[in-house]
């Protein structure tokens, strides 16, 4: 079992460009969740899906961000244009749902700098 | 919408001193609790959980929890800390009958484990 694997680990770019973080979710779970992690906000639930499908995105900040799960093997989260305020860390994590007491499994993250 | 509050930001600490970080929810119904652990420069790690049963959870490491309905707290604790144990530790809820593992987080709780 290979975990939760996102992709870069660090993206530095500059305020207009589009970023897109990627995650392959473990195999044979249902849930996937993208999450922000910032010092002055801590963890936030930007969305998730199930058999990728969107359920919840009421955390996405606006419209500049938008998420993808094509299939059950991979999702992207997009940002266009960024802005430095989107620097923060994106952790990907996903979970067996059918148990529903199962824990997340989160990701390494993707340290994001926007300049 | 539940929430979850950490009292403490920020607690430094020697080796083999006790340990116990608060954690307070608010939600009416039921609920599962979790406690994560995000060591540095590494993803969120699951500590313990509760879901039902006996109160006092013990997870890895030498931590448990104690979940106290009436005080609806979810208090972490470790009787003697290790260098190791110098982390961020993050408190989540979600509500039992929301599928798939919507976590709420607390804030964090950075620790800081002197030698």
């Amino acid at each position: 079992d290979a975990g939760v694997i996102q992709s870069p680990r660090h993206e530095v770019t500059e305020m207009g460009q589009e970023v897109t973080l990627r995650c392959k979710p473990i195999s044979g779970h249902d849930y996937l969740f993208w999450y922000r992690q910032t010092m002055m906000r801590g963890l936030e639930l930007l969305i998730y899906f199930n058999n990728n499908v969107p359920i919840d995105d009421s955390g996405m900040p606006e419209d500049r961000f938008s998420a993808k799960m094509p299939n059950a093997s991979f999702s992207t989260l997009k940002i266009q244009p960024s802005e430095p305020r989107d620097s923060a860390v994106y952790f990907c994590a996903s979970s067996l749902g059918t148990e529903y007491n199962s824990p997340l499994h989160f990701g390494n993250g993707t340290r994001l700098t926007v300049t | 919408a539940q929430s979850v509050s950490q009292h403490n930001h920020h607690v430094i600490l020697s080796e083999a001193a006790s340990l116990e970080l608060g954690c307070n929810y608010s939600y009416g119904g039921t609920v599962n609790l979790f406690w994560y652990v995000q060591y540095p420069g590494q993803h969120l790690q699951l500590l313990l959980k509760y879901f039902s049963g006996d109160p006092l959870v013990k997870g890895i490491k030498g931590f448990e929890a104690e979940f106290i309905k009436s005080k609806f707290s979810f208090n972490l604790r470790k009787p003697s800390v290790q260098w190791s144990d110098t982390a961020e530790y993050f408190c989540a809820v979600n509500a039992v009958k929301a599928a798939g593992n919507k976590l709420t987080f607390g804030g964090g709780t950075r620790v800081l484990v002197k030698p």
